[in-house]
């Protein structure tokens, strides 16, 4: 068990670019969680994934925002034409199905910055 | 309207002092509610999950309280430390949706 890992940790883009971020949950974890943090808030919730399915979509997705997990095990997310109020930290966490309290860990987040 | 409010929204304490973090949710159904606690730049690691049937829950020196009644929570910080600094997060689950409401955090300072 290696925690909960994301790509890159920082990531400067300007506006009108595409940025991808990944995440690798926990091996054998088959839910896996996107957030949205910026300064002084706690996490918005994005979307989730239960398996290579994603099964919740928040209004907060807009349509530049796409998420994947393709084969069950690591996720993307992917923002097209960048905005300056994408600058946020994007967490991700992951937790094991059927777990009785659905414990979730988080992982060191990707900071963005959208010049 | 399914929302988590915590108070206060900073708070400054003496190392060694004890200190009592507040929480209030309306979020329904309940399922449990949680407490993390997030390092400046890093991701929430959690502390305590309780029930609604669950009134408290220690993990060292962290204890949080819930009253499923009065839908609140409470954890308090015994002889804090300067590790302690951090910002303090509760997080209320609901089954329906598999949905997690955050508060915003409490922003805690523990000074020499």
């Amino acid at each position: 068990d290696t925690g909960v890992s994301q790509d890159p940790r920082h990531k400067i883009t300007k506006r009108g670019q595409n940025v991808t971020f990944r995440c690798d949950p926990i091996s054998e974890h088959n839910r896996l969680y996107w957030y949205r943090q910026t300064l002084g808030q706690g996490p918005e919730f994005l979307t989730y994934f239960q398996n290579e399915a994603q099964l919740e979509k928040s209004r907060l997705l807009s349509d530049r925002f796409s998420a994947e997990r393709p084969k069950g095990s690591f996720s993307t997310l992917e923002i097209q034409r960048t905005e300056q109020g994408d600058s946020a930290m994007y967490l991700c966490a992951s937790s094991r199905d059927r777990a009785v309290s659905y414990e979730q860990y988080f992982g060191p987040g990707t900071r963005l910055t959208v010049t | 309207k399914n929302q988590v409010e915590q108070s206060p929204q900073s708070l400054i304490i003496l190392e060694g002092k004890n200190c009592t973090l507040q929480c209030n949710y309306t979020v329904s159904p309940f399922s449990n509610l949680r407490w993390y606690k997030q390092d400046t730049g890093r991701g929430p690691v959690s502390l305590t999950i309780m029930t609604f049937s669950e009134n408290t829950k220690s993990n060292g020196r962290y204890t949080a309280t819930l009253d499923a009644d009065t839908k609140q929570s409470s954890l308090h910080i015994t002889a804090s430390q300067l590790s302690d600094s951090a910002s303090y997060i509760c997080v209320a689950f609901t089954n329906t949706g598999n949905q997690f409401y955050f508060g915003t955090g409490t922003s805690l300072t523990v000074i020499p």
